[in-house]
């Protein structure tokens, strides 16, 4: 157990719908990571939030929005969802400059 | 856009066996990091290496790591059935940074450890 948790672990949305998807980090850690999983793929990074404020970004469209939350927890949503969207999202909280420690991951299905 | 790309796709190896994966990349790196994932669940960090060292150890774990190459390798020595995962090398391109977590992952390595 690394201590982020992630919720949902799954979801089903249809073409077009909005989603939000949560992650509580570890105890200590100020710093969250999204990644985004496609079947068969490697994780790509969407963004990355320090102390409340987006510290990095991936490429991916605006419709991928984040916040971070004073207790370091963090929302990560998407707006006009695609098929494409379909993935594991994943969730990684570390403190500045150490190892990443990962959630379990919400499977998201768009129908 | 996967920066790594790993070799083999797949390996299957008996138990006792030492499993090699392969991982290259493409641009300048401040670290190479190693992580295990369990049918498509969460990623567990195994060894980080960085971009002025050459070998690390830990535990049945050996990372290599060639600059001029861009490449690096994992072994696993005396594999066992528990070590059936998929194992993705990341790269992690932000010198100087304030936080190791914007990593460009390879496409990975399912790894089969028959009993």
């Amino acid at each position: 157990e690394t201590g982020v948790t992630q919720s949902p672990t799954h979801l089903i949305k249809t073409r077009g719908q909005q989603v939000t998807l949560r992650c509580s980090s570890q105890s200590g850690h100020n710093t969250v990571s999204w990644y985004q999983q496609a079947l068969g793929q490697g994780p790509q990074f969407i963004f990355q939030y320090y102390r409340e404020e987006e510290n990095g970004r991936g490429n991916f469209p605006p419709r991928f929005s984040g916040l971070q939350f004073p207790n370091y927890s963090s929302e990560l949503n998407v707006n006009a969802l695609e098929l494409d969207d379909s993935a594991l999202y994943l969730c990684a909280s570390s403190s500045p400059n150490e190892k990443l420690f990962f959630g379990s991951g919400t499977q998201l299905s768009v129908l | 856009s996967q920066q790594g790309e790993e070799d083999p796709q797949a390996l299957s190896i008996q138990e006792g066996e030492n499993a090699t994966m392969n991982c290259s990349y493409k641009t300048s790196i401040n670290n190479l990091q190693w992580y295990r994932q369990n049918s498509g669940r969460g990623l567990v960090h195994l060894i980080l290496i960085r971009s002025n060292e050459r070998e690390k150890h830990s535990g049945r774990l050996r990372v290599t790591l060639d600059t001029s190459k861009k490449s690096s390798s994992l072994l696993i020595t005396a594999s066992r059935a528990a070590d059936t995962a998929s194992y993705f090398c990341a790269t992690d391109a932000n010198a100087g940074g304030t936080s190791y977590g914007k990593l460009t992952f390879g496409q990975g390595t399912i790894l089969t450890v028959h009993p």
